[in-house]
């Protein structure tokens, strides 16, 4: 399944401070899933948009989307080190059900 | 709801030995589970999606072979790893999604397999 593109791959932040994190894909697509996974475990869902919604809140996540840009971005806002874990993107293309991840960002809060 | 377990959750293995990992459903029926690996830093790559009573489909480049998958029931689908080595030493996450609902997946928790 063709993967999407993340970046950063990498981000350290502080308590408090906010995380953005972007993917990028190629196609066109029914929904894009935003998902966190600890360290050698398994994906816990965060959040899902469908194509013809911009942007989504759930929590302190925010979730946006441009179809134009086959773009979106994942905002968590006033991070803990809680949320230290890695978190991928995953998209449905249109014709389709199955996942495709995107790389992946790691993202470390320090306390 | 939305329950999915994999057991083992870890296992070590020799080289040449096969080894069966179980993904079940806990609270739901699942038309429709999926096989992804996932290499230490990496993202998840799927192997193949099954479907209760029917052969796997497998993604290219996924030996189906090596990699045996039977879903029996609506809650149960295992992953055989054949002849082992280490190069198939993995995380190996299922994932299940219910009928109706073709759009959401609920992952396991993983199992990771060494072989030695």
């Amino acid at each position: 399944s063709q993967q999407g593109e993340e970046d950063p791959q990498a981000l350290s932040i502080q308590e408090g401070e906010n995380a953005t994190m972007n993917c990028s894909y190629k196609t066109s697509i029914n929904n894009l899933q935003w998902y966190r996974q600890n360290s050698g475990r398994g994906l816990v869902h965060l959040i899902l948009i469908r194509s013809n919604e911009r942007e989504k809140h759930s929590g302190r996540l925010r979730v946006t989307l441009d179809t134009s840009k086959k773009s979106s971005s994942l905002l968590i806002t006033a991070s803990r080190a809680a949320d230290t874990a890695s978190y991928f993107c995953a998209y449905v293309a249109s014709n389709d059900y199955k996942l495709s991840f995107g790389a992946g960002t790691t993202v470390t809060v320090r306390a | 709801g939305a329950v999915v377990s994999q057991h083992p959750s870890w296992v070590i293995c020799k080289s040449g030995t096969s080894v069966k990992i179980e993904c079940r459903s806990l609270d739901f029926q699942a038309t429709t589970m999926f096989w992804y690996r996932q290499f230490p830093k990496q993202s998840l790559m799927l192997m193949a999606t099954s479907n209760e009573g029917s052969k796997a489909t497998y993604e290219q480049g996924v030996e189906k072979d090596k990699f045996l998958i039977n879903h029996a029931s609506l809650t149960l689908s295992t992953l055989t790893v054949t002849s082992a080595h280490p190069e198939d030493s993995s995380f190996y996450i299922c994932s299940a999604r219910r009928s109706g609902n073709p759009y959401e997946q609920y992952f396991g928790p993983g199992t990771r397999l060494t072989v030695t």
